[in-house]
């Protein structure tokens, strides 16, 4: 069964503070990895990840992905009040063809204080 | 460009009715996903509809069933509704350009909350 785990599931910070998110797998033919932020709606897209050891960023945002040891990581840095959300992370897996299953993470609930 | 649609957007049931949910995607994406999420499980995978084909399901009893219609409308239909089905349910639309690519980003709608009594 395929499995993400994230990790913390809780971190409070103070404003400015940069912080890591972790997301580790165990799926079947790995396809992607996907991080989104959820605040008090649905979940926004942030980056897809599917080559190792290549860095996306979005302004204070950058993840990256290592294949060989089934990870990624979340960075934000100069936390600001506003990145306080729950973060997921999924891996997209399939067999091949059209076939494919996404499996979520709990997710990290961050909270960024003034 | 107007973004997911999900209707109804709160709903009360009672354990053993069935309920439609209906979700409309951005126009010109084919692919319509459905998740439920949960405190206790947080999101999980129901299925994805693909130009009115259902293209792959998550581990959910057969009591979770849905279509996609001609115009990449999708509606979820849960019967025999039990108190643990109390959940948000989130779509999802992408463009999924062609079959067998990599999941293409996927814009959510902002949930219809269930409540079965």
């Amino acid at each position: 069964e395929d499995k993400v785990v994230q990790s913390p599931l809780s971190l409070v910070v103070h404003e400015g503070d940069t912080v890591t998110l972790n997301c580790s797998y165990e799926v079947t033919n790995f396809r992607s990895l996907l991080w989104y932020k959820q605040e008090k709606k649905a979940p926004t897209f942030l980056f897809m990840l599917t080559s190792s050891g290549i860095e996306k960023k979005s302004g204070r945002l950058s993840s990256i992905l290592d294949k060989k040891e089934l990870f990624s990581i979340l960075n934000i840095t100069a936390t600001q009040t506003g990145d306080s959300a729950i973060y997921l992370c999924a891996v997209e897996a399939g067999s091949g063809g059209s076939n494919y299953k996404l499996t979520f993470g709990k997710g990290t609930l961050l909270t960024v204080n003034p | 460009k107007a973004g997911v649609t999900q209707t109804p957007r709160y709903l009360i049931k009672t354990r053993g009715q069935q309920v439609t949910l209906s979700c409309s995607p951005i126009s010109g994406h084919r692919s319509v996903s459905w998740y439920q999420q949960t405190p206790g499980q947080g999101l999980q995978f129901l299925f994805e509809y693909f130009s009115e084909t259902q293209r792959n399901k998550g581990n959910f009893p057969g009591r979770f069933s849905g279509r996609q219609f001609s115009n990449s409308r999708s509606e979820m239909n849960v019967s025999t509704l039990e108190l643990g089905d109390s959940a948000l349910y989130l779509c999802a639309s992408s463009l999924r350009k062609t079959s067998g690519t990599s999941m293409d980003t996927q814009y959510f709608g902002p949930g219809t909350r269930l409540t079965v009594l």
